[in-house]
């Protein structure tokens, strides 16, 4: 069965400072990967997905992730953080009976 | 924009009632899903459906029920509410496979008292 991990519960960043989560998986064959953003009291938004080619992929409002295949991970960067950015963060693997999800990752923004 | 609803937005209701929560979609797609998600930790898959007739249990036990009758309505009931089923109750659905965007509803608060 395929699983996420998602390291960090919580991440504090400066506005304007570099941000980089954290997402590990497992899963037996080649894996869909996800990054999805929650607002408070909002669904969850893709930022962006992975499924094969350029293992750098690139998203919405500025974020990109990159496939490391022999760590298992796809981290979520993005070089510098904007106020509206503090969300939780969800890493998802894909699979035909839906996404599995990593615990998240709560992104607060210092001014 | 994605075209998913979800209502009620909030519901408070006491230990024992029936309820249903109703989820909509625009987009045409065949697949749907509805996630559990309690307050600060991650979605869990509860039920999913492939099509009209179609539902399956999700990778989370949960006494809720779901039906499939028609392709845009993916309704999620409870015969019989009780606290631990607080949570939010997500919806979201799909055109295809794994690699495919899952598209989420913004939601069901379910407080049960």
């Amino acid at each position: 069965a395929q699983s996420v991990t998602q390291p960090d519960i919580h991440i504090t960043v400066s506005e304007g400072a570099s941000l980089e989560l954290r997402c590990n998986y497992s899963y037996g064959a080649t894996p869909y990967l996800f990054w999805y953003v929650q607002s408070p009291g909002q669904g969850l938004q893709l930022l962006l997905k992975y499924f094969s080619g350029d293992t750098l992929v690139q998203g919405i409002k500025g974020f990109e992730a990159e496939f490391k295949r022999s760590q298992s991970s796809f981290n979520l960067r993005k070089p510098s953080v904007h106020w509206s950015d503090a969300a939780e963060y969800f890493c998802a693997v894909g699979s035909a009976d839906g996404l599995t999800f990593g615990k998240g990752t709560h992104l607060i923004i210092q001014p | 924009e994605a075209d998913i609803y979800q209502t009620p937005r909030y519901l408070v209701i006491g230990t024992g009632k029936k309820i249903t929560l109703e989820c909509s979609q625009t987009m045409g797609h065949d697949k749907m899903y509805w996630y559990q998600q309690d307050p600060g930790m991650e979605l869990h898959l509860i039920h999913y459906s492939y099509g009209v007739n179609s539902t399956e249990k999700g990778d989370l036990s949960s006494e809720s029920t779901v039906s499939r009758i028609r392709t845009e309505h993916f309704p999620l009931t409870l015969e019989s509410a009780r606290p631990s089923h607080t949570s939010q109750y997500l919806c979201a659905s799909t055109s295809g496979g794994p690699r495919e965007t899952q598209y989420f509803g913004p939601g069901t608060r379910l407080l049960v008292l």
